[in-house]
């Protein structure tokens, strides 16, 4: 079963605009992670956050984790045609077999110029 | 996508044909992944392989098999037996023991003929 389900399914922005795409999970995590897939190609890594940290930022990434809520959200600021792509999180499941991760379902991010 | 070489990038299967894709990798990481994605899904795990000679089954393993003779080598054959296999499969790798980064590879896409 899915461990991270992505909110919204789509979304559509105009060029410059910023985007948040937000994830939620189940079990306790050892850390979150977010890829990024451009249509017919392989999924390319963004950014990782460990459960001890609330907030991280990489270039014009912004994550945060909130492990109450088991949530995350991923903000993109101003964004570029060049963004448009699915998004997907990835939970590493804390406890028991820690040899996999867990993806959702993806948010399918258009970036319009 | 470097280091990580899928083929081929488009394959048809007859029914009750056994079909294998390719999955090479000149990074160096012992721990390699075969993921199933289906239109507007995540990544299901198919199987993994720590080490050489070894590997374990992932969620959907029915239908399908591996080999792990080499380090740089993991190839996935989808049998007969996988009743539903049209779908866009892909290779990742990464550091032993280390679920922080994935490496993908550009994808396999897999249709019935």
């Amino acid at each position: 079963s899915q461990q991270g389900e992505e909110d919204p399914q789509a979304l559509s922005i105009q060029e410059g605009e910023n985007a948040t795409m937000n994830c939620s999970y189940k079990t306790s995590i050892n850390n979150l992670q977010w890829y990024r897939q451009n249509s017919g190609r392989g999924l390319v890594h963004l950014i990782l956050i460990r459960s001890n940290e609330r907030e991280k930022h990489s270039g014009r990434l912004r994550v945060t984790l909130d492990t109450s809520k088991k949530s995350s959200s991923l903000l993109i600021t101003a964004s570029r045609a060049a963004d448009t792509a699915s998004y997907f999180c990835a939970t590493d499941a804390s406890g028991g077999s820690n040899y996999k991760l867990t993806f959702g379902k993806g948010t399918l991010l258009t970036v319009n110029p | 996508d470097g280091g990580i070489t899928q083929s081929p990038k488009y394959l048809f299967r007859k029914e009750g044909q056994n079909v294998t894709l390719s999955c090479e990798q000149n990074l160096n990481h012992d721990a390699m992944y075969w993921y199933r994605q289906d239109p507007g899904q995540g990544l299901r795990l198919i199987y993994y392989s720590q080490i050489v000679n070894d590997f374990q089954k992932g969620d959907i393993a029915e239908g399908y098999s591996v080999s792990r003779e080499k380090k740089e080598s993991f190839p996935l054959t989808v049998t007969s037996a996988q009743k539903n296999p049209t779908a866009f499969y892909l290779c990742a790798t990464s550091v032993q023991g280390v679920y922080e980064k994935l490496f993908f590879g550009s994808g396999t896409q897999l249709s019935v003929l």
